[in-house]
């Protein structure tokens, strides 16, 4: 089976400063890995993923993340934050080959203005 | 082309009732996956079919059953119904297995009172 921990439940951050969120997974097999943003009273949207190749992915709107197989781990970074990026952020495993998600508990990112 | 689609937005049963959630995938997705969301347990799989079969199935109670039908779409039905019931519950569909992207709806909120 596989885990997920992001440690930091809340996360506040100025406008325009630079935000990590951390994501740390636990599998016995190989794994694909997501980050999906979840805005108030809507459901979740994929904003990048990791099937294989290249362990740097990005999304369209500034955020990468970094598959690092020896530390299991798969942070969210953005170098400049805007207010709209305030939401929950969710990181979530799967074992290839299946279609169920685990996902970790999620990190509230706050944008202060 | 249309996104996932849940029906009905809001829900409020009372406790003992029983009640049927309906998902409209994406056209052309054959997988849906069922989640249930609470601020306690966070985002938790109940079940995936595939081709009108149940492929997987989370840690949840013999309430809680789905079904897939020939066009793809999804329900799934909860039985004498728990406070603890109370959730957002997500559907997720995706083209095919092995999760390569998982395209949620905006999920039905549930009130058991």
């Amino acid at each position: 089976a596989q885990s997920v921990t992001q440690l930091d439940s809340q996360v506040p951050v100025f406008e325009e400063a630079p935000v990590e969120l951390r994501c740390n997974y636990s599998s016995s097999v190989s794994v694909y890995l997501f980050w999906y943003v979840q805005y108030p009273n809507q459901g979740l949207q994929l904003l990048l993923k990791y099937l294989s190749g290249s362990t740097l992915v990005k999304s369209i709107n500034g955020f990468e993340a970094e598959f690092n197989k020896s530390q299991t781990s798969f942070h969210l970074r953005k170098p400049s934050v805007h207010i709209s990026d305030t939401a929950e952020y969710f990181c979530a495993v799967s074992g290839t080959g299946a279609n169920n998600l685990f996902f970790g508990t999620g990190t509230r990112l706050t944008v202060i203005p | 082309k249309a996104g996932v689609t849940q029906t009905p937005r809001y829900l409020i049963k009372t406790r003992g009732q029983q009640v049927t959630l309906s998902c409209s995938p994406i056209s052309g997705h054959r997988s849906v996956s069922w989640y249930q969301q609470t601020p306690g347990q966070g985002l938790q799989f109940l079940f995936e079919y595939f081709s009108e079969t149940q492929r997987n199935k989370g840690n949840f109670p013999g309430r809680f059953s789905g079904r897939q039908f020939s066009n793809s779409r999804s329900e799934m039905n909860v039985s004498t119904l728990e406070l603890g019931d109370s959730a957002l519950y997500l559907c997720a569909s995706s083209w095919n297995r092995g999760n390569t992207e998982a395209f949620f709806g905006q999920g039905t909120r549930l009130t058991v009172v």
